[in-house]
Formats: structure tokens, sequence, C-alpha cells
């Protein structure tokens, strides 16, 4: 079975940092692009970011250009999201999806930014 | 680039079909036969109900069909049921534009 299950999210204050985790498991990870995409509270589904197979080309939504980096340890069959300067519009559930399509989804995890 | 423009809510009784609209532009929905549709219950992942367009992933009601004509693609839920209660969302690849996908504003499904 297909499993996408993220971790690390939590509380954090604006302007630090965090970092997301996305196990992978019943299929090849090396296969596949991976991406991110958040949900404020709420509100609809928004594009973050995504990674190729190989983890040699990335592509991020303007919003975190420059503050979020995707990367991908294919030998872990993990994804990560190093989310840098961490500001209040950042506040969502924070999923991992698999493939092209957007195929599977992880049950997301909560990222709060507040003092 | 903005979000594309789905309608907030439709509604209808079972057993009827209704038809959720998404409107992009000539840069995204236009451009390329990658549009997918997902369904989202209350506190759970979106589940991908249509991908390319109209093509179904195994384990997804033929109920479910997807369209497109020009800037616009569609989904339609016939046979409408209690369990197709949920929100839903288009999402069209938009290139190698910033952003390289964009998701629709949602659309509210309620069974009357």
């Amino acid at each position: 079975e297909v499993q996408l299950v993220e971790s690390g999210g939590g509380l954090v204050q604006p302007g630090g940092s965090l970092r997301l985790s996305c196990a992978a498991s019943g299929f090849t990870f090396s296969s596949y692009w991976m991406h991110w995409v958040r949900q404020a509270p709420g509100k609809g589904l928004v594009w973050v970011s995504r990674i190729n197979s190989d983890g040699s080309s990335t592509s991020y939504a303007d919003s975190v250009k420059g503050r979020f980096t995707i990367s991908r340890d294919n030998a872990k069959n993990t994804l990560y999201l190093q989310m840098n300067s961490l500001r209040a519009e950042d506040t969502a559930v924070y999923y991992c999806v698999l493939g092209d399509a957007f195929d599977i989804w992880g049950q997301g995890t909560m990222v709060t930014v507040s003092s | 680039q903005s979000a594309l423009t789905q309608p907030a809510s439709v509604s209808g009784s079972p057993g009827q079909s209704i038809t959720i609209s998404c409107t992009g532009t000539s840069s995204d929905v236009g451009s390329y036969n990658l549009v997918s549709w997902y369904q989202q219950h209350p506190g759970k992942a979106p589940k991908l109900m249509i991908y390319e367009g109209s093509k179904r992933p195994s384990g997804v009601s033929n109920r479910f069909s997807g369209s497109k004509s020009g800037n616009t693609a569609s989904l339609t839920i016939s046979g409408l049921q209690a369990e197709d209660e949920a929100d839903y969302y288009c999402c069209s690849y938009a290139g190698s534009s910033t952003p390289s996908y964009v998701f629709g504003t949602g659309t509210k499904v309620t069974v009357l």
C-alpha cells in the first residue's frame, strides 16, 4: 500500500524555521516527482514546491521562493521541506504529494506561525 | 498567476447530475490537457478523482467524468449520492512559469 506520512509541523514564531519530513513507502520513491501543497485554515489548496525524481530539479511558488527548500533522500525514501523566515501567512496544513497528477496525498502536518 | 475560478457552491438532489466548472487562461487550462480534480471531505486529505482532463484513477466511480473546452474544464458527477458531498478542487499544470501548478478556488458540493 502506498503511504506518505508527514511530520515536523508545529508552532513556530515569525522569522523562525521548521523542517518538514515525508516518509514514503509502498512504491519506488526514487522514480517519482514529489510535491508539497499547503492549505491555510478554511482556505483552498495552494501548490508550494516540487522536486524531480533524482532531486536535480526543483520549482517553487513565488510566495516561498528564497525561503523554502525542497529536497529528498532517495536512500531513505524521504522528502523534506526546509522552511526559513516563516511568516504568519505560512500557517497551513502542509501535504506531501506523489506524482505529476498529485495522485496520492499524505495526511498533512500543521504548521502554525504565531508569536 | 491567479487561482483557477470555480463556483463557490453547487447543489443537487440524490440521483441528479451536477457540473462544476473550472476557468483558467490560455497559459494553463487552455494550453495543456493536464487538468485534474480532487475531492476533499472535511478534515481529510484530498483524493484524486480525474487526471489528464478525463481519465479516472483505478477505484474512482464512473459517475465522475471530466472534460475541457478552451480555457474551461468541467467535472460532472452523475447519479449524485450523499457521500459525494465534499469540497472539489481543480488543478492545472501551467508550464515553466511560476507557479508551475495552479489550483482552483474550490467548490462545495451539497447533496440536498
